[in-house]
């Protein structure tokens, strides 16, 4: 099983070119999350989707974009990159149950973007 | 909003000896995941627990829902389990985590 897999690996943007961070999850999962993780934080999220065809924002949305394709792709795409958005995304996946929330995340290996 | 704060954020150890990084939260939560990333910046989730105790090989999780707390436990540590441990709180209202800043474990051979 490839899981959660995400690409590219590491990226080098220029301020104001745009890109998007591709994520696929091979393992029927309803949510998908986009995180971000920067030094002395812990992750944070940027914009989730609870099942297909739908998408929330998270904590830090500003600057994002995403695209709930289909049930495995959740892509998350930056129009005009910023040195802020200097970070490592991680791309999660779990499975919504119907009774309590007993949810296992499953995570990327992550891209590590740097903006300069 | 909920709080979750790990210590010690930085823990160094020889190895073969018993490790324990903690978990507090400030609000009720419907589950608590512990995940590891390694320095290559994978994260894998180690445990996700409700209630009471979880024991995969060397790694034992607890955690206390009237505390608040939860640790984890590396038992007869291995260079191999250097990495960042990481405690994530599942809110109540729905599927959304809050994640700790993570305790970087070193485990020196």
């Amino acid at each position: 099983n490839a899981g959660v897999t995400q690409t590219p690996k590491f990226q080098v943007l220029k301020t104001g070119q745009s890109m998007t961070l591709q994520c696929a999850q091979d393992m029927n999962h309803n949510s998908m999350y986009w995180y971000r993780q920067d030094p002395g934080m812990g992750l944070r999220l940027i914009y989730y989707s609870a099942s297909e065809g739908t998408t929330d924002k998270g904590e830090v949305p500003n600057g994002y974009n995403v695209s709930r394709l289909n049930k495995r792709e959740f892509s998350l795409r930056l129009e005009s990159a910023a040195p802020s958005q200097t970070s490592v995304y991680f791309c999660a996946s779990s499975e919504r149950g119907q009774w309590l929330y007993r949810l296992e995340a499953f995570f990327g290996q992550g891209t590590r973007l740097t903006v300069v | 909003k909920n709080e979750v704060e790990q210590s010690p954020q930085n823990l160094t150890a020889q190895e073969g000896e018993f490790i324990t990084i903690n978990c507090s939260y400030s609000v009720g939560i419907s589950a608590l995941h512990w995940l590891q990333q390694h320095p290559g910046g994978g994260i894998v989730s180690l445990f996700m627990l409700s209630s009471g105790k979880k024991k995969h090989g060397r790694l034992i999780a607890t955690i206390n829902i009237q505390e608040k707390h939860s640790s984890l436990h590396i038992t007869a540590s291995h260079p191999r389990d250097s990495a960042v441990y990481i405690c994530a709180t599942q809110e109540t209202s729905g599927s959304r985590l809050t994640f700790g800043e993570g305790t970087q474990l070193t485990v020196n051979p």
